[in-house]
């Protein structure tokens, strides 16, 4: 069955620090997507990356990178230097091929609060 | 560039009364759409998802519907509220053009129920 476990409920860091949040999936297809989505206070959900189950090389894109690890089902996200205005609730998510329509199943999210 | 509106922004209405929230996307044809309802414990439960006008699929038995009476339209309907469905709405689109591609939301929909 697909699921997804943000186990992290809330987390806050003082700013500056680096902060990892955790992401495990579970699927039983071989083909799937990996995303992550940044809910500020606003309300808005934010497109922040989305991983195809071939490709595990990390990826970095400014002070955000993203550590996919098939062999523990991982898909970690870390904010190095954060700052108050990364402060949000950030949801992992999961789409499979054998899911029509391109339905995601998100995680519970993690509440992320970094104080000044 | 492809972009979603999402109206009203807050609505607090009785319990019992009707409901109907829209969501129109611009910029793409023929998306997938989809309802999400986010209660205070912060999921995201996907209610009603479509893959063309007039295709509703339900994901959870509720007093909600949906419909989508145009191509890049979706509405959210209840005949009678309840105290329940109190939440934060969100619509969101996806393309059809490829697989696996995100889902992009609106800004959402306060509701509470007095």
């Amino acid at each position: 069955a697909q699921k997804v476990t943000q186990a992290q409920t809330e987390i806050s860091v003082v700013e500056k620090e680096d902060v990892t949040l955790d992401c495990v999936y579970e699927t039983r297809d071989t083909t799937y997507y990996l995303f992550w989505y940044k809910q500020p206070p606003s309300g808005e959900l934010v497109f922040l990356i989305r991983r195809n189950s071939f490709d595990e090389q990390n990826e970095i894109s400014g002070r955000y990178s993203w550590n996919f690890q098939k062999s523990t089902s991982s898909f970690n996200f870390t904010i190095t230097a954060s700052q108050v205005v990364d402060s949000a609730v950030y949801f992992c998510a999961l789409s499979e091929a054998l899911n029509r329509d391109d339905k995601i199943i998100f995680g519970k999210g993690t509440r992320l609060h970094i104080l000044p | 560039s492809q972009t979603i509106h999402q109206w009203p922004a807050t609505l607090v209405q009785p319990v019992g009364s009707p409901l109907s929230l829209e969501c129109t996307v611009e910029g793409t044809s023929n998306p997938n759409l989809y309802w999400y309802r986010q209660a205070a414990g912060r999921g995201l439960q996907l209610l009603f998802y479509s893959v063309g006008i007039g295709q509703i699929s339900s994901e959870v038995p509720q007093n909600l519907s949906a419909s989508r009476p145009q191509d890049r339209q979706f509405i959210l309907s209840s005949k009678k509220l309840l105290l329940s469905d109190s939440g934060f709405y969100l619509c969101a689109w996806s393309t059809r053009d490829r697989i696996f591609q995100p889902q992009h939301f609106g800004d959402g929909t306060r509701l509470s129920i007095l």
